[in-house]
């Protein structure tokens, strides 16, 4: 069970915008950053979002972040196949002395 | 460029031990944090433990805490984490991570090294 809540699954076309919600508390998304990673088949996480809505070189324009209160949003837009993987948000955790996990939202691009 | 290579990782029986180590190279060690952080088969990722940039502040995930060790060599740009009486739900690959401070999820990560225990 992750401390963060993610829909397990999203999906859209090509062209489209999808959002992908993460839902948190106070001592988490709250009162801390979110980050956002990319996760492709069988590869290590990839820094996607940090510190809420900054993008790291390299990452394209496509990808946004926001937060509001104890909840996180990923957007991306004109979406395309290779957008295909899991993308999982994190955040330090007050509580917990640690960064806490979502459980990760599979998107598939029909 | 940015590298984490993990190693040590394999099969190890229910009750023994492992080290796991990570070299780091392609930035400035010293001024970040690192973490271990874990994904069981098909499922999430779950934070094992954090080491602050000298060294001296340490934490661990409740899962954890008395078994793991978690320690850096500032010397070597190294990571490790000793696992001892390790579990079947132990198992996962452990991957290696920077952070830019303590208090923040990892920028960058290694490949992963996969621990499985099992009799």
């Amino acid at each position: 069970q992750s401390v963060l809540t993610q829909p397990p699954s999203a999906s859209g076309t090509p062209g489209q915008r999808v959002t992908i919600s993460c839902s948190g508390s106070s001592s988490n998304i709250g009162s801390n950053y979110v980050y956002w990673y990319q996760q492709l088949p069988g590869t290590a996480p990839k820094l996607l979002i940090c510190k809420n809505n900054q993008r790291p070189s390299g990452v394209p324009d496509r990808f946004s972040g926001s937060k509001s209160g104890t909840s996180a949003s990923l957007a991306i837009s004109g979406l395309r196949s290779e957008d295909e993987a899991d993308y999982s948000c994190a955040a330090w955790d007050d509580s917990l002395s640690g960064p806490v996990f979502g459980g990760g939202t599979k998107l598939t691009v029909l | 460029e940015v590298q984490l290579v993990e190693s040590g990782g394999g099969l190890v029986q229910p009750g023994g031990s492992l080290r796991l180590s990570c070299a780091a190279s392609g930035f400035t060690f010293t001024r970040y944090a690192m973490s271990w952080v874990r994904q069981l088969p098909g499922k999430g990722l779950e934070w094992v433990s954090v080491v602050g940039d000298s060294g001296a502040a340490t934490f661990y995930a409740d899962s954890v805490k008395g078994r793991f060790t978690i320690s850096r060599d500032n010397s070597e740009n190294t990571l490790f984490l000793q696992m001892n009486s390790l579990r079947p739900e132990d198992t996962a690959v452990y991957y290696c991570a920077a952070a830019s401070m303590i208090v923040v999820p990892p920028d960058y990560w290694g490949q992963g090294t996969l621990v499985t225990v099992s009799s």
